[in-house]
C-alpha cells in the first residue's frame, strides 16, 4: 500500500525567508512519482513540482525546490525568499507507475503562513 | 489554452436526492480522475479514466457514487440517494496520460457539494 504523511499541519515563515515542508512516503512500487500541489484559499489546486524517482537530480522549480532523499524516503518541498502569496495549504502526492494502478495519494497537507 | 472546467461551481441539495457533477477536462488530456475533498483534508482517490473506460474505481465509497466518461473527453459523476455526508468539495483533474511524462495532473476549481 502506498502512504504520504506529512508531519506539520500548520508552519510559519517570514517573508524573504525560506522554508521546508516535509513530506515522507511508503510504496513497494521500484517505480514512482512524487508531486507538489499549492491550495490557496480560493481552493484550485495548482501544481508546483515533480520529482520522479530515477531522477538523478532533485527536482527545482523556480523559487521551489524538491530535496528528495530516496534512502530515506522523504520529498521535501524547500520554498526559497517566500512570499505573502506563498500563504496557502500545500500537499504532497505520489503515484507509482508498475504496481498496475495509477491513483495518486495525497498527504493532509501544511498549511504554510507567511508573515509581513 | 483552457484549464480544467466544473460545473456547477456548488450544488445544495437535499438528503435523497439524486446529484450530477460536471468535469470538462483539458483539450488533448487522455486521462481524468475524480477526488473528494472533505475540511481539513487532502484529495481522496475516487476512480479514474483513460479514455472512456474506468481504469480503478476502487476509490468510490459505495454503489451510490458512479461515474462516466462516455466520449472519452468530460465526465460527469453521479451521486444517487445524497447522505449528509457527502457534503465535500469535489474535485477533477485531467494529465496528458499516464505514462512517466505525461502524468502530472491539472486540476479544476471544484464542485462544492452541500447535502441538507
Amino acid at each position: 500500500a502506498q502512504k504520504i504523511t506529512q508531519t506539520q499541519p500548520g508552519m510559519f515563515v517570514q517573508e524573504k525567508e525560506a522554508v521546508t515542508l516535509d513530506c515522507t512516503y511508503d510504496t513497494s512500487d521500484p517505480s514512482y512519482g512524487l508531486f507538489w500541489y499549492k491550495q490557496p484559499s480560493s481552493g484550485e489546486m495548482i501544481f508546483l513540482i515533480y520529482q520522479g524517482s530515477y531522477d538523478q537530480q532533485n527536482a527545482t522549480e523556480g523559487r521551489y525546490s524538491l530535496n528528495f532523499q530516496k534512502a530515506r524516503k522523504s520529498a521535501n518541498l524547500v520554498i526559497s525568499a517566500s512570499q505573502l502569496g506563498d500563504s496557502a495549504m500545500y500537499f504532497c502526492a505520489m503515484r507509482g507507475f508498475t504496481s498496475g494502478t495509477y491513483k495518486y495519494i495525497f498527504g493532509t497537507g501544511t498549511r504554510l503562513k507567511v508573515l509581513a | 489554452g483552457a484549464g480544467v472546467s466544473q460545473t456547477p461551481s456548488n450544488k445544495v441539495t437535499e438528503k435523497g436526492k439524486y446529484v450530477e457533477l460536471r468535469c470538462d477536462p483539458i483539450s488533448g488530456h487522455t486521462a481524468l480522475y475524480w477526488y473528494r475533498q472533505s475540511l481539513g483534508q487532502g484529495p481522496e482517490f475516487l476512480i479514474y479514466f483513460q479514455g472512456t473506460g474506468a481504469a480503478d474505481d476502487s476509490g468510490l465509497p459505495n454503489d451510490r457514487f458512479f461515474a462516466v466518461r462516455p466520449e472519452g473527453s468530460v465526465s460527469t459523476l453521479k451521486i444517487q440517494r445524497t447522505e449528509r455526508g457527502d457534503s465535500a468539495v469535489y474535485l477533477c483533474a485531467s494529465s496528458l496520460g499516464l505514462g512517466a511524462g505525461e502524468e502530472t495532473q491539472y486540476f479544476g476549481p471544484g464542485t462544492r457539494l452541500l447535502v441538507l
